[in-house]
């Protein structure tokens, strides 16, 4: 089945240590997107990629970092610079182009836990 | 960039029709709209989207104003499944990204 795999699905960490969580999708998608949830709260854009080896910073890109090079791979690095890290992390894609109306389509997250 | 405007919560009656309204009076012409839910610990479910007709599926309706200022999501028969927080964005003008806002947590009830 196609879809997008984020794992692990909950991550616990020492404060100072950086850590990456993983994104997979297998649907061919071009663009792929982070998203932050604290509890209660909507879901916040960290860092989006259109197309491999390119990327753009969200709302709250501070403390964290990407990279794409594979078209099915988009890891987040969240740093030890991330004053708040602890909270729900999702991963999305979308197909590019297509007069841009194409819906996101969302992994089942990672729940990051720093102590 | 458009921003969406959703009462906080609401509750529905199993088996009634569930209206959830979503204002986002600064969009653009050539932006959607888009409805999502989320159940607890998951992540968000898409379930229609419209630029400026009506549109149906299998699982909801969306009603888009004439004037594009407004939408409302239509479940039917809601069920207890039904549960969850729905969120209606709107994508920015010009890019890939998706805004979200806080969204409506819809409680059916039994």
């Amino acid at each position: 089945d196609g879809g997008i795999t984020q794992s692990p699905k909950y991550l616990f960490r020492k404060e100072g240590q950086n850590v990456t969580l993983s994104c997979e999708q297998n649907l061919n998608h071009d663009a792929m997107y982070w998203y932050r949830q604290d509890p209660g709260q909507g879901l916040r854009l960290i860092y989006y990629s259109q197309i491999v080896n390119d990327f753009q910073k969200g709302d709250i890109a501070e403390g964290y970092s990407v990279s794409r090079e594979k078209k099915e791979s988009f890891p987040l690095t969240v740093t030890s610079a991330q004053k708040n890290p602890t909270a729900f992390y999702l991963c999305a894609s979308s197909i590019f182009g297509a007069g841009g109306n194409s819906p996101l389509h969302f992994g089942n997250g990672t729940r990051l836990t720093v102590t | 960039d458009a921003k969406t405007t959703q009462p906080t919560s609401m509750d529905c009656a199993e088996g009634r029709a569930a209206n959830l309204p979503c204002n986002h009076s600064t969009i653009s012409g050539n932006e959607y709209v888009y409805w999502y839910r989320q159940i607890h610990s998951q992540g968000p479910q898409y379930i229609i989207h419209g630029l400026k007709n009506n549109e149906t599926n299998e699982m909801a309706s969306l009603i888009i104003t004439e004037d594009r200022k407004s939408s409302t999501l239509i479940l039917p028969h809601a069920t207890l499944r039904d549960t969850a927080v729905y969120y209606c964005i709107v994508r920015a003008s010009g890019t890939y990204k998706y805004i979200f806002g806080t969204g409506t947590r819809l409680k059916v009830l039994a």
